[in-house]
């Protein structure tokens, strides 16, 4: 069956570290987007991407990259872990309909 | 530009007592609207949308939400709460192909 998959599901790093989270899905998706979720905020957007080689700017950019080489992948990197960067991350996907399903989630730490 | 407000962060019911959860949109074009379900350590679920056409919808789990342009809302409601109910729920409003979420409202079932 088709999937999201996210992975690590859990990690602690530290301040100042790289960190980059995992997300495949097997959808073929054009969409995939990625948002922390934090409490009293909901979920908030980080970056999206429409397709192979596109990536968008979210409304919590700052601190995150993405990369988008093929279908499947949206890989989200941390280029120097911060506290504040503390979250859980979801990973989500789309195609022209306007469901998004999303991944399990990954537990961020950083200490 | 759009946003999601949820009034209540936390609501307690009791088993087999009416579910009420309020969301209110703000949107400069007519919106497509979602309530999701998250149950604790897991992702995200479609409870239900509204694109366009009949504006009371209904979702899985006996949940259903009716959307009033003119109030700009979309309020999520069962008529009978059951334990297994016990979740967190967002409200979101999509604008083009992407989503924002509200803050969420935690919901308790009292046995």
């Amino acid at each position: 069956d088709a999937e999201i998959t996210q992975s690590p599901r859990h990690k602690i790093t530290e301040t100042g570290r790289q960190v980059t989270l995992a997300c495949h899905q097997t959808w073929n998706h054009n969409n995939m987007f990625w948002y922390r979720q934090d409490l009293g905020h909901g979920l908030r957007l980080i970056h999206y991407s429409y397709g192979v080689h596109d990536t968008n700017k979210g409304e919590v950019s700052d601190g995150y990259s993405v990369s988008r080489s093929n279908t499947e992948d949206l890989p989200l990197t941390l280029e120097s872990a911060a506290s504040s960067q503390t979250s859980v991350y979801f990973c989500a996907s789309s195609e022209s309909s306007s469901r998004q399903f999303f991944g399990p989630g990954t537990r961020l730490t950083v200490l | 530009a759009q946003s999601v407000t949820q009034l209540g962060s936390h609501v307690s019911v009791s088993e087999g007592a009416l579910v009420l959860l309020r969301c209110n949109y703000s949107s400069s074009v007519p919106p497509y609207l979602f309530w999701y379900v998250q149950y604790p350590n897991q992702g995200l679920q479609l409870l239900l949308k509204y694109t366009t056409g009949a504006t009371l919808v209904k979702g899985i789990n006996g949940f259903e939400a009716e959307f009033k342009k003119s109030e700009t809302s979309f309020h999520l409601t069962k008529p009978s709460a059951h334990m297994s109910d016990a979740a967190e729920y967002f409200c979101a409003v999509r604008i083009a192909r992407e989503l924002s979420f509200g803050a969420g409202t935690t919901v308790t079932v009292r046995a």
